[in-house]
């Protein structure tokens, strides 16, 4: 199974800042790398797929970066909205392994 | 408007039995593939299981093979995960995901609000 870590496992910050969270794969999996955010009692949502692409109705805030084994997913401004858990998941072979997650709180 | 509804969770015990539904709405569901995934209290999410769009290929994480079962009825627009000799590990919020369509690794686009399991004694 492919193992998928995330970094760090937790992040607080204030309204504005940059972040960026990193996930960081055990072998290869070209850009087949997703990015959710999860907040409580909501459904997850999908952020970014391919690596790099933002999924439809995603703010241009949101961005991610990387192949092979090594991403990153950077929001530029942060809105009171972002803060919540953000997970990482590689598509690339069954299991669909995700990460940790990433929580993201307000400082 | 994409809707998934999940529903058949309760309270079971160590050894028992449940059958998970989930209802689709809002586009073609027999166009795509569907997952289970699931969320331990306290812990990440973890996908538990994919099925192909005519239900002909099945994927299942390691913990839950030979337990639980995937299937879909196209006709019923409906997803279902039996689950059987469930453990108390199997714990956890049950979500319903809809693939993306055309898309390498195709990545779940859409969710549902997820139904609760609780395996105690």
């Amino acid at each position: 199974d492919i193992q998928m870590t995330q970094s760090p496992s937790s992040l607080s910050a204030s309204v504005g800042d940059r972040v960026t969270i990193t996930c960081r794969a055990s072998q290869s999996i070209s850009t087949i790398l997703n990015w959710y955010q999860h907040k409580p009692g909501k459904a997850p949502k999908l952020l970014i797929y391919g690596a790099s692409s933002l999924q439809s109705g995603v703010p241009s805030r949101f961005s991610g970066s990387g192949s092979g084994t090594d991403f990153t997913l950077t929001i530029s401004s942060l809105q009171p909205e972002d803060f919540a858990t953000y997970y990482c998941q590689q598509s690339y072979s069954t299991p669909r392994t995700f990460g940790q997650g990433t929580k993201l709180e307000i400082k | 408007e994409v809707q998934l509804v999940e529903s058949g969770g309760g309270l079971v015990q160590p050894g028992g039995s449940l059958r998970l539904s989930c209802a689709a709405s809002g586009f073609t569901f027999s166009h795509y593939w569907m997952s289970w995934v699931r969320q331990a209290p306290g812990k990440g999410l973890e996908w538990v299981a994919n099925i192909k769009e005519d239900g002909s290929e099945k994927d299942y994480v390691d913990s839950v093979k030979g337990r639980f079962t995937i299937s879909r009825d196209n006709a019923k627009n409906s997803l279902y995960l039996q689950m059987n000799s469930l453990r108390v590990e199997d714990t956890a919020i049950y979500y319903c995901a809809r693939s993306r369509i055309s898309v390498a690794g195709r990545p779940c686009d859409y969710w549902g609000q997820g139904t609760l399991v609780t395996v105690s004694s």
